[in-house]
């Protein structure tokens, strides 16, 4: 199957600082992907949708000058906490999607964990 | 706008036992129904999906029937294994609520977890 893979997996920051986390679809190129945050014992909460070449799609509540999302590539999408604080620690999750249909399968990374000091 | 409610968890079976894992949602028109399974360390995969009312989704020993009257898409599996423990997410995209590009709206996952 399609394999999505993000970086880094773990990461630990200070108060204030930014941090990138990059999305990459490896074996097949992904016009639209999504990033989506999970709390502990918590469903998926999705946060944008990209798609390769034009702007992300932020949902409601999610601020767009916080959570920095570039999809610069078919394959590479990467979201940028600025001035991260403790309250944005939490487990990061992109998704890709080779199409734009509504039942294309979307493939999932793995997911990386943050921890803001 | 769309929603998705899972049973809540957790869920703890033997092995051998049959599983049921309800899921109940909220969309206009015709969805698309998803339930995704997310393994220890892992991310989420694609379990089983349908597309359209009446469609059974199978994968893996289980499956889920998408019943548009009573707005369900139950999971189910006849006989579980230790090696099905992990956490269990139905989801939906699309209908006629205007979610673009497939979007997923999730349920709040349930965690089995199914002892020797």
């Amino acid at each position: 199957g399609a394999v999505v893979s993000q970086h880094p997996s773990r990461v630990i920051c200070k108060s204030g600082t930014s941090v990138k986390i990059e999305c990459r679809s490896l074996d097949f190129q992904a016009t639209t992907m999504f990033w989506y945050r999970q709390f502990p014992k918590q469903s998926l909460m999705l946060m944008a949708t990209s798609n390769e070449g034009s702007k992300a799609t932020y949902e409601q509540g999610v601020e767009k000058d916080k959570f920095l999302i570039n999809h610069a590539s078919l394959t590479l999408s990467t979201l940028t906490v600025t001035s991260a604080h403790p309250e944005d620690s939490s487990f990061y999750i992109c998704s890709a999607k080779g199409g734009k249909g509504a039942t294309d399968t979307q493939y999932f990374g793995p997911g990386t964990r943050l921890t803001v000091l | 706008g769309n929603s998705v409610t899972q049973m809540e968890g957790p869920v703890t079976l033997s092995e051998e036992a049959f599983l049921t894992i309800n899921c109940t949602y909220t969309a206009t028109g015709y969805p698309s129904l998803f339930w995704y399974v997310q393994y220890p360390g892992e991310g989420l995969q694609l379990l089983l999906k349908a597309t359209k009312a009446d469609d059974k989704g199978s994968n893996k020993g289980f499956e889920a029937t998408y019943r548009k009257e009573t707005t369900s898409f139950h999971l189910e599996k006849g006989s579980v294994q230790v090696s099905d423990s992990a956490v269990y997410f139905c989801a939906l995209s699309g209908g006629a609520g205007g979610t673009s590009y497939g979007k997923l709206t999730f349920g709040q996952g349930t965690i089995l977890t199914v002892h020797p």
